[in-house]
């Protein structure tokens, strides 16, 4: 059973240019989350999505990112026109819920670098 | 509102035990968890506890829960020398159906061989 995939590992764009990065939960889950992460701090929540649905956006930015997870293929969190402060860590959890509470599993992260 | 603290570093010697401690505000609380980060890694989940636990124990790690204190804290017994890495705590309040989690900024661990 594989975990969390997230592609590209690493991407590098340049100001004003869009940013895509992509998320394929474990197998059987049907929640996803994106997390970012800044230079030496945690992990803030950004977007909470089940298929075709969003849950809670309450840590998106307002303008620029917006996030989508079809009903096939991966999840999908969007950057327009980026910025050099949008330069960080992003990470996608996938859960599936369960009686006794859900557990998040994480996949090894996107690196964004904007130059 | 929604806040988790931890110490930054800890450093400690080979075969000690090291003692990773969180705070966090937020009362309803019902799942708390402590993930770990290697350079330039996702974060593998370690263990997690419930609210109404006092403690949860599994092969090294042992997590210490006082509610009333609101005070998390991760035993790891023996540490090694691989265990050097950043140590989340993280919560969420599911009972009330906000399932992201809230991150504390992290503890560098150290250890010295």
């Amino acid at each position: 059973n594989a975990g969390v995939m997230q592609n590209p590992r690493h991407l590098v764009r340049r100001r004003g240019q869009e940013a895509r990065l992509r998320c394929s939960p474990m197998k059987g889950h049907s929640h996803v989350y994106w997390y970012r992460q800044l230079p030496e701090e945690g992990l803030k929540f950004m977007v909470y999505l089940q298929k075709e649905n969003i849950i809670d956006e309450s840590g998106m930015p307002k303008e620029r990112f917006s996030a989508e997870f079809p009903k096939e293929g991966p999840s999908i969190l969007r950057i327009q026109q980026v910025v050099r402060g949008d330069s960080a860590a992003y990470f996608c959890a996938s859960s599936t819920p369960r009686g006794g509470g859900e557990t998040q599993y994480f996949g090894p992260g996107t690196r964004l670098l904007v130059l | 509102g929604e806040d988790v603290e931890q110490s930054l570093f800890l450093s400690v010697r080979e075969g000690d035990s090291s003692v990773i401690n969180c705070t966090y505000t937020d009362s309803s609380s019902t799942y708390l968890y402590w993930y770990k980060q290697e350079p330039g890694a996702g974060l593998q989940l370690l263990t997690y506890i419930f609210s109404n636990m006092d403690m949860k124990q599994d092969q090294r790690l042992t997590v210490l829960l006082n509610k009333k204190d609101k005070h998390l804290s991760l035993r790891i017994a023996d540490t090694q020398t691989g265990d050097s890495a950043i140590y989340f705590c993280a919560e969420s309040m599911q009972d009330t159906g906000r399932r992201a989690l809230t991150f504390g900024s992290g503890t560098r661990l150290q250890v010295q061989p």
